[in-house]
């Protein structure tokens, strides 16, 4: 069965840390997303892949930066976490050129920054 | 400017009554829609998806949604709801040639009375 796992179901974590968030998928895919989830905002890009090195800004990659050194791995770093960075962080993955697939996402990392 | 409205926030059903979940989007270009589900604390799942063959398409645990053109909808139905069909759900709309383009659907809340 394909999956995205997400490394961190719940996380706690003080204000002005370092985070990160880390996200493997074992279908070989080209791309992967992150997104955050907010009540009454929906879902949200923050960052997105679509091969090893690369990233593209999304919609709010303020305070956010990512990584993605090996395919499988696609890492969210909060540079200096704030209260307004707590929310419900989703990573997800789709191949290349079959855009029609639709993403797999993992479980999601709930972010509390105190 | 493509965008995908749920027309309704919350639906309340009873349990073996059919389901109806709305959505309607704008897109300039030929879109790519799906339906994902969303259970209390998980990653989103892919329910099904439309990407121009059958304008009718069936998904898993019963579902299905039809691709209406002229009326810019695609709303999620199912004949009969089971308790464990209570979750969100998220009707999504990929544009752009890249297929990076994916716009959410605020979400809607089903409940299921049994």
């Amino acid at each position: 069965d394909v999956k995205v796992t997400q490394s961190s179901r719940y996380l706690v974590k003080r204000t002005g840390e370092k985070v990160f968030l880390e996200c493997v998928q074992d279908m070989d895919h080209e791309n992967m997303f992150w997104y955050r989830q907010d009540p009454g905002l929906g879902l949200r890009l923050i960052y997105f892949s679509y091969d090893v090195k690369m990233k593209e800004k999304g919609d709010i990659p303020e305070g956010y930066s990512v990584s993605r050194e090996k395919k499988e791995r696609f890492s969210l770093i909060l540079e200096s976490a704030s209260t307004n960075q707590t929310s419900m962080y989703l990573c997800a993955s789709s191949p290349p050129g079959r855009r029609n697939y639709g993403y797999t996402f993992g479980s999601g990392t709930r972010l509390t920054v105190v | 400017a493509q965008s995908v409205t749920q027309l309704d926030s919350h639906v309340s059903v009873s349990e073996g009554t059919p389901v109806l979940l709305r959505c309607n989007y704008s897109s300039s270009y030929s879109p790519s829609l799906f339906w994902y589900v969303q259970h209390p604390n998980k990653g989103l799942q892919l329910l099904l998806k439309y990407t121009s063959a059958a304008t009718l398409v069936k998904g898993i645990n019963g579902f299905e949604a039809e691709f209406k053109k002229s009326e810019t909808s695609f709303h999620l139905t199912k004949p009969s709801a089971h308790m464990s069909d209570a979750a969100e759900y998220f009707c999504v709309v990929l544009v752009g040639a890249g297929g990076f383009k994916t716009i959410f659907g605020a979400g809607t809340r089903l409940f299921v009375k049994a």
